[in-house]
């Protein structure tokens, strides 16, 4: 059973970076999608993005510009960077792998979330 | 994007009913269509894929139906663990948008 692990800061301040880390553990992250997604407080799911082992991204056009997904497959590790962040990006953020084919896909694993408030 | 509506946005049942909720598409996604299930302070969990295909793992009291623009998601005895907020999501056409969730509470 793949497990996956994020790490990362919970407090940012407005105009700086969000990053998160998330490692995958129990399989290799050489195969499938994986995805950042996250949820305002009180809120319902926005997807976030998806990167491929290969490092081919997509990203959602209300982030796009934005946002940066990468991976490391010799850390087993994908990463999300979204800048110039403000009050309204504080979201539990989770990262999840996607099995895909073509478009036909879904989230099966997902992280633990992370809190990230911000705030100066 | 492709908009996604879910009703009821909350009901409350009885331990053992038979709980319905549906998702709408803002136009149509074949059976592209996955619902999860999300728990306070937890990470939503896959029910159902492909609109009717359970997830591994998954009690056989979920089911799910529906093509095009109008799906469901069925428990057909309602159990203790499953009150819970419940969301769709269509996997049709990038970016993979989300049903504003459907809570299911303890009457």
């Amino acid at each position: 059973q793949v497990h996956l692990q994020q790490s990362g800061p919970g407090l940012v301040k407005p105009s700086e970076t969000l990053s998160l880390t998330c490692t995958v553990s129990g399989g290799s992250i050489s195969s499938h999608y994986w995805s950042w997604i996250r949820q305002p407080p009180g809120k319902g799911l926005e997807w976030i993005g998806q990167i491929y082992y290969s490092g081919s991204t997509n990203y959602n056009p209300s982030l796009k510009s934005r946002v940066t997904i990468s991976v490391d497959t010799s850390k087993n590790q994908f990463s999300l960077n979204l800048n110039s962040v403000s009050a309204a990006d504080t979201a539990v953020y989770y990262c999840a792998r996607r099995w895909s084919q073509y478009t036909y896909g879904y989230e099966d694993n997902w992280g633990q979330g992370t809190l990230v408030t911000v705030s100066s | 994007d492709i908009q996604m509506t879910q009703s009821p946005s909350s009901l409350s049942a009885s331990v053992g009913d038979r709980v319905t909720i549906t998702c709408r598409a803002s136009l149509s996604i074949s059976t592209y269509l996955n619902w999860y299930q999300q728990k306070p302070g937890k990470a939503p969990k896959l029910l159902i894929h492909g609109a009717y295909i359970l997830q591994s793992g998954v009690p056989s009291r979920f089911s799910g139906s529906g093509s095009g623009t109008d799906f469901t998601v069925t428990i057909s005895s309602l159990q203790p663990e499953d009150f819970a907020t419940y969301y769709c999501q269509q996997s049709y056409n990038s970016p993979w948008t989300f049903g504003q969730g459907t809570k299911v509470e303890i009457k």
